[in-house]
């Protein structure tokens, strides 16, 4: 079954713990992105990646670092500088980093803090 | 900064009726427009982008560049068009901007 596989589903986080959120890609896209959605707030963009071994900030990087050691995989670690981090994270490739690219979406991970 | 407006939090409509969910951008250039949706219980997908001047599932969206407008419409709403609808753009080097979404309810 081709596409974006995030893990996990739900995770939760205690105070001052980084947590890492999964992204796997069987697609061969070169381009992969993080995103965040909040309730009425749409979705804003993390990080993104256009090639191995480089990646880009979006427009809330703080308190967020991501790696892309692998064409497939683009994990997001979730640091305790990151003051609001409840909320749904989705993951998303495209081919190449265009304005005009399809981009194919995770299924997401809820994050929540205890 | 790239801004994409989605007036309506929310849309009710009886099924056989007209869908207009409006969509306006920030004007930069030549942008490049898409909606994307979420069914329930289901991945984010693309539904159309205006550079396809496609028909998808029965949705249209024409670009109005003078009213720098994006809005998608349907003449006959159907059940399973309940979902949420997101407006995006993009212009130059990536650089994509979703809107805040409008949630379609479909009411039999």
């Amino acid at each position: 079954d081709g596409g974006i596989t995030q893990s996990p589903k739900y995770l939760f986080r205690k105070e001052g713990q980084n947590v890492t959120l999964s992204c796997e890609q069987n697609l061969n896209h070169d381009a992969m992105y993080w995103y965040r959605q909040d309730p009425g707030q749409g979705l804003r963009l993390i990080y993104y990646s256009q090639i191995v071994n480089d990646f880009q900030k979006g427009d809330i990087a703080e308190g967020y670092s991501v790696s892309r050691e692998k064409k497939e995989s683009f994990p997001l670690t979730v640091t305790s500088a990151q003051k609001n981090p409840t909320a749904f994270y989705l993951c998303a490739s495209s081919r190449r980093v265009r304005s005009n690219e399809k981009l194919f979406f995770g299924s997401g991970t809820q994050l929540s803090v205890l | 900064a790239q801004r994409v407006t989605q007036p309506e939090k929310l849309l009710s409509v009886f099924k056989g009726a007209p869908v207009e969910l409006k969509c306006n951008y920030s004007y930069s250039g030549s942008p490049e427009l898409f909606w994307y949706v979420q069914y329930s219980r289901q991945r984010l997908q693309l539904l159309l982008r205006h550079i396809s001047r496609e028909s998808i599932k029965g949705f249209t969206a024409d670009l109005n560049k003078g009213e720098t407008s994006f809005h998608l419409k349907k003449p006959f709403a159907q059940e399973e068009d309940s979902a949420m609808y997101y407006c995006a753009r993009g212009a130059g080097s990536y650089q994509l901007t979703f809107g805040k979404g409008t949630k379609l309810s479909v009411i039999p």
